[in-house]
């Protein structure tokens, strides 16, 4: 199975929104709802921001918000704030009964 | 409160066959809707699913690794287990144990407990 597919990096100032997307196949982000993010810290193990395509986990801020077009998934921070710096990866279930991750987009508040 | 902690070899030579266990505390691994990951990491590289295993038993494994690879559960010690069999230095990861999600009232088609992560290196 092939990695879904994310910009290497991504940068925006703070106050501004960015928008990550994570490209999949029909077998994939396209086929389920089955979407989620993760945010991973330097050093850190990752941690769930975003599951089924657009719900947030209790405690994660509503300046990130996730949705899905055709088999492209998106994630959105809004209002970017220097401790949002940090590696996100999106994740799929397939239609293989597998999981499949994205490469990784670092993002970087300037 | 739910935990997850990895443990095992840290350094295994190369063909040899890296183990590594996840004791889970604060839920029966034997839950419904929850199944127990394994995600690995390369330094400076991204993240790589290598497989689960429901509170059933069955398991499901990233095709690219399905050969070298075994996960299972130990229900009387609440904890699971990965085997990976011949390894070379590619495998050379922080190895991370994780609780997915797959139905209920949890966070379904998620992870959403994760253990702090191991690094293995594979060198003779």
């Amino acid at each position: 199975q092939s990695a879904l597919t994310q910009p290497a990096s991504v940068s925006g100032s703070p106050g501004q929104s960015i928008t990550i997307s994570c490209t999949g196949t029909s077998s994939d982000v396209g086929g389920y709802k089955y979407v989620s993010w993760y945010q991973q810290e330097p050093g850190k193990a990752p941690k769930l921001m975003i599951y089924e395509v657009s719900n947030r986990p209790s405690g994660v801020s509503n300046r990130f918000s996730g949705s899905k077009s055709g088999n492209t998934a998106s994630l959105t921070i809004s209002g970017l704030q220097a401790e949002d710096e940090a590696d996100y990866y999106c994740s799929s279930y397939t239609s293989s009964s597998t999981l499949v991750f994205g490469g990784g987009t670092k993002l970087t508040v300037l | 409160q739910l935990q997850l902690q990895e443990s095992g070899s840290r350094l295994v030579k190369p063909s040899q066959t890296l183990s590594l266990t996840c004791a889970v505390s604060g839920v029966s691994i034997s839950s419904d809707y929850y199944s127990w990951s394994w995600i690995r990491q390369p330094p400076g590289k991204g993240l790589e699913w290598i497989g689960f295993i429901y509170h059933s038993g069955s398991t499901y494994y990233n095709p690219s690794l399905k050969s070298r690879v075994t996960i299972s559960l130990d229900r009387s010690k609440n904890h699971f287990s990965l085997r990976l069999t011949s390894v070379t230095a590619a495998d050379t990861a922080v190895y991370y144990c994780a609780k997915y999600c797959s139905g209920g009232s949890c966070y379904s088609g998620a992870f959403d407990i994760w253990g702090q992560g191991t690094m293995v290196t594979v060198s003779s």
